[in-house]
């Protein structure tokens, strides 16, 4: 167990919905990590937060929102959902940042219909 | 755009023999290089984290190196046994707050 919460497990929604996932970092991390796993595709960066800042984006699309709180735990927000933003999304935390391992949670599978 | 290439994609080894793949990653803006497994219908688990040029770590068969120099790593997994099977990823972590994830080497122990 990598101490890190990620809910909903599972998601199913429609197009042009919106939808939050929910991150609880390991405890006493400060960074959290967002990435997307489509199929066929890698793990791709979409946004890092340290203590409730925003340090770093990747390729998260404008529709794409995310939020670190100031218990820590963190929410990706999917707005006007398309097909092809079904892909499990994968939340990671870590004590510091680049140069801390990160500590995975079990990822919410997002399936748009 | 921060590429990181992973190769082999995919491999497949017979039980107790040695195996290594490779990780290339930009030499500029280097800040650390990540190693994870990740076994499937799990999530990735960290197995090292380097970063000085020349560094080199081992965890029981499993070791790796690094060069940042010329921008690449290797991991080496000596004597491979079934639980090795899994995909193994490498992660490039720039100054700038990014880490960046290859898409892996998944690799098969043949019994």
């Amino acid at each position: 167990d990598s101490g890190v919460t990620q809910t909903p497990k599972h998601l199913i929604t429609a197009t042009g919905q919106r939808v939050t996932l929910r991150c609880s970092p390991r405890s006493g991390d400060l960074s959290v990590y967002w990435y997307q796993q489509s199929l066929d595709q890698g793990l791709q960066f979409l946004i890092q937060y340290y203590n409730g800042e925003e340090r770093a984006k990747g390729n998260i699309l404008e529709r794409f929102s995310a939020q670190q709180f100031p218990d820590l735990h963190s929410e990706l927000n999917l707005s006007s959902l398309e097909l092809g933003d079904s892909a499990l999304y994968f939340c990671a935390s870590s004590s510091g940042q680049g140069a801390s391992p990160l500590h995975f949670g079990n990822g919410t599978r997002l399936t748009v219909t | 755009i921060l590429n990181v290439e992973q190769s082999p994609q995919s491999l497949h080894v017979q039980e107790g023999d040695s195996t290594n793949f490779t990780c290339s990653f930009p030499s500029s803006n280097f800040y650390a290089l990540h190693w994870y497994r990740w076994e499937t219908a799990k999530s990735p688990e960290a197995l090292f984290v380097m970063t000085l040029n020349g560094d080199e770590k081992k965890k029981g068969r499993i070791s790796a190196t690094l060069n940042t120099k010329e921008g690449y790593s290797y991991l080496y997994i000596k004597g491979s046994q079934p639980e090795d099977s899994a995909t193994y990823l490498c992660a490039f972590a720039n100054r700038d707050d990014k880490i960046i994830f290859g898409k892996g080497t998944r690799l098969h122990i043949l019994p």
